[in-house]
């Protein structure tokens, strides 16, 4: 079956603008989530669903950044007035759902380059 | 405060010779652990997982790794490297709360022809 995806596959973007990344879960994933994986820090998680809902934003590295998720399907991860340091790669993830043991089956990324 | 540690930033190894990848974890509970590689411009693939069942793992080709809970490890383990594997490897700890997902900062790992 088809996997996750995620749109676009690369992005160049010039410092100051706005970008939207957007992810398509597994159908039937009630659970979403988005990570960024930069050469400065590794692989770091930025936030998750269950459903529509985020519990904890907390991962968001800034308030620049926002995610939203609608119909319990596909989710978008906006950065406002995007920094070089916004360079990165951003990854999807879905499951079942939002449990501990629960597998995460990943999407290829979009790699966001501020020039 | 809960941290993931993969004791090696690149691992190099000859071509049918074994394979061994260490992670440490801390935290006070009882984590799930899972094994993830990423080849060269390709997305995460889950490798295996542990879930409180047996504490030896067995996952995708020919990985496999074991639970040790005395020693707080999760280290990832092949009999024989294939070319193939080459890739970067990443330990993940997960706890009952989905938000707490934490990433090891990988190793990378080059097989020798």
């Amino acid at each position: 079956g088809a996997g996750v995806s995620q749109s676009p596959s690369n992005k160049v973007t010039e410092k100051g603008k706005d970008v939207e990344l957007r992810c398509d879960p597994i159908s039937g994933h009630t659970a979403l989530y988005w990570y960024r994986q930069s050469l400065g820090q590794g692989l770091e998680f930025l936030i998750y669903f269950q459903g529509n809902s985020a519990p904890d934003k907390s991962g968001l590295p800034s308030d620049r950044f926002s995610a939203e998720r609608t119909g319990g399907s596909v989710s978008t991860l906006t950065i406002q007035r995007t920094q070089q340091e916004d360079s990165a790669v951003y990854l999807c993830a879905s499951s079942l759902r939002a449990a501990g043991q629960e597998t995460q089956y990943f999407g290829p990324g979009t790699r966001l380059l501020v020039l | 405060a809960q941290s993931v540690t993969q004791l090696d930033s690149h691992v190099s190894v000859s071509e049918g010779t074994p394979v061994l990848l260490r992670c440490n974890y801390s935290s006070s509970y009882s984590p799930s652990l899972f094994w993830y590689v990423q080849h060269p411009n390709k997305g995460l693939q889950l490798l295996l997982k542990y879930t409180s069942a047996a504490t030896l793992v067995k996952g995708i080709n020919g990985f496999e790794a074991e639970f040790k809970k005395s020693e707080t490890s999760f280290h990832l383990t092949k009999p024989s490297a294939h070319m193939s594997d080459a890739a970067e490897y990443f330990c993940v700890v997960m706890w009952s709360s989905a938000s707490k997902i934490i990433f090891g900062s990988g190793t990378r790992l080059s097989i020798r022809p």
